[in-house]
């Protein structure tokens, strides 16, 4: 399924460069969303978007950023990488509708940062 | 406010041993639950909900009010199903949440 697709899949990159990480999706839904993941905590919502006009912090916004360019985009940046930025970041959709619709993700992007 | 609880990190079983994940959750109504797989190096895929009350790949969980639990079940491991397994509550836009609540997952090892 490759419905929600993130670009690119893994990144290498340097303390304090700026970085973004994409996500398009052809499942026409409203809804989009970034997580990371981090073993031992599970998946954290970093941002969330209802529309394109709607942009909502998550759990653990703090150092990221996100761009709603266009319903099938979902853009996640990092100003200035820290180290501790290093994890596993997934894209997510839903579709509008009842709050209970289930949630398609992206193959996930591997960031890394020295 | 709303939480999702799997008290296992790590569930190792034999091969042809039954499974059971186990979940609990604190919500204000009455939920609808997820549980998502993630097999390794590979996307989440959502294994199976509540409403659907179907059997994926032999896998059950009923919902249970009075325990507050959504526990999965399959009566005998397979080797394929060695993954991560998330539970996941769906937003509570009663209570003004409107993300979805992981747990921090349980990893099932099935052993050959």
């Amino acid at each position: 399924d490759a419905d929600v697709t993130q670009t690119p899949r893994n990144r290498i990159t340097k303390t304090g460069k700026r970085i973004m990480l994409e996500c398009s999706q052809t499942k026409g839904h409203d809804r989009m969303y970034w997580y990371r993941q981090d073993p031992g905590l599970g998946l954290r919502l970093i941002y969330y978007s209802f529309d394109v006009k709607d942009i909502n912090k998550g759990e653990i916004s703090d150092g990221y950023s996100v761009s709603r360019q266009a319903q099938a985009k979902f853009s996640l940046s990092l100003e200035s990488a820290i180290p501790n930025q290093t994890a596993l970041y997934f894209c997510a959709t839903s579709d509008a509708g009842p709050w209970d619709q289930p949630q398609h993700f992206g193959d996930g992007t591997r960031l890394s940062i020295l | 406010a709303q939480r999702v609880t799997q008290p296992e990190k790590l569930l190792s079983v034999f091969k042809g041993a039954p499974v059971e994940l186990k979940c609990n959750y604190s919500y204000s109504g009455s939920p609808e639950l997820f549980w998502y797989v993630q097999y390794s190096r590979q996307r989440l895929q959502l294994l199976l909900r509540h409403i659907s009350r179907e059997s994926i790949k032999g896998f059950t969980a009923d919902l249970n009010k009075g325990e507050t639990s959504f526990h999965l079940k399959k009566p005998f491991a397979q080797e394929e199903d060695s993954a991560m397994y998330y539970c996941a509550l769906p937003p509570d836009s009663g209570a003004g949440s409107y993300q979805l609540t992981f747990g921090k997952g349980t990893k099932l090892s099935v052993i050959p």
